[in-house]
């Protein structure tokens, strides 16, 4: 069956534009992840969806970092304002539920110049 | 705060050898604990999870679980140079709380 899809795969952008990045789960799976991942770097856990509740948004950097996902499926991930920081690797997750183990789209590379 | 350790490495090994990767959580009431593989500028790729106590195979690979002693271990028979990659560790507490990912080993294997 078909996997995490995420879109774009890149994105460049400048200083100060807003970004949009998307991601469409795993058919069924409550569960939904946002992580981002500078180079070299370990997976930084930005936002955590689970079915109807509320989001976990504990690892937003900053209020320039939205996200929503809706109908229960599809995300998208909105920042605001971009900044040369906010240049990496954007990945998004996926599972049946909370304790079920994760599956990774391809990822967003995002680069602001 | 959560916490999941893993020794950043990297951690040669040679080829054939067992590689033993290490993981360490605070929390004492976690459920499930999963091994992922990363790649470089690949994503996150599940090996194994594992949810009771004791030894799960699959292949190659072992992965041991010790909740009285909070850790869980992966290990790696007869590595290849294919394995060279880091490996994230990855606890979620149950309850529909968010999982908790290490900081990764990176694994080398050395022909």
């Amino acid at each position: 069956g078909a996997g995490v899809s995420q879109s774009p795969s890149n994105k460049v952008t400048e200083k100060g534009k807003d970004v949009e990045l998307r991601c469409d789960p795993i058919s069924g799976h409550t569960a939904l992840y946002w992580y981002r991942q500078s180079l070299g770097q370990g997976l930084e856990f930005l936002i955590y969806f689970q079915g109807n509740s509320a989001p976990d948004k504990s690892g937003l950097p900053s209020d320039r970092f939205s996200a929503e996902r809706t109908g229960g499926s599809v995300s998208t991930l909105t920042i605001q304002r971009t900044q040369q920081e906010d240049s990496a690797v954007y990945l998004c997750a996926s599972s049946l539920d909370a304790d079920n183990e994760q599956f990774f789209g391809p990822g967003t590379r995002l680069t602001v110049l | 705060q959560k916490e999941v350790e893993q020794n950043s490495g990297p951690l040669s090994v040679p080829e054939g050898a067992i590689a033993s990767l290490n993981c360490t959580y605070s929390d004492r009431g976690s459920q499930s604990f999963f091994w992922y593989r990363q790649y470089s500028g690949k994503s996150p790729e599940l090996i194994m999870s594992i949810y009771s106590n004791g030894d799960k195979e699959d292949g190659r690979f072992t992965a041991q679980l010790n909740k009285a002693s909070q850790y869980v271990s992966l290990l790696i028979r007869d590595s290849q140079p294919s394995d060279s990659a880091t490996y994230l560790c990855a606890v979620n507490a149950g309850g529909y709380q968010k999982v908790t990912f290490g900081t990764g080993t990176k694994l080398q294997v050395i022909p």
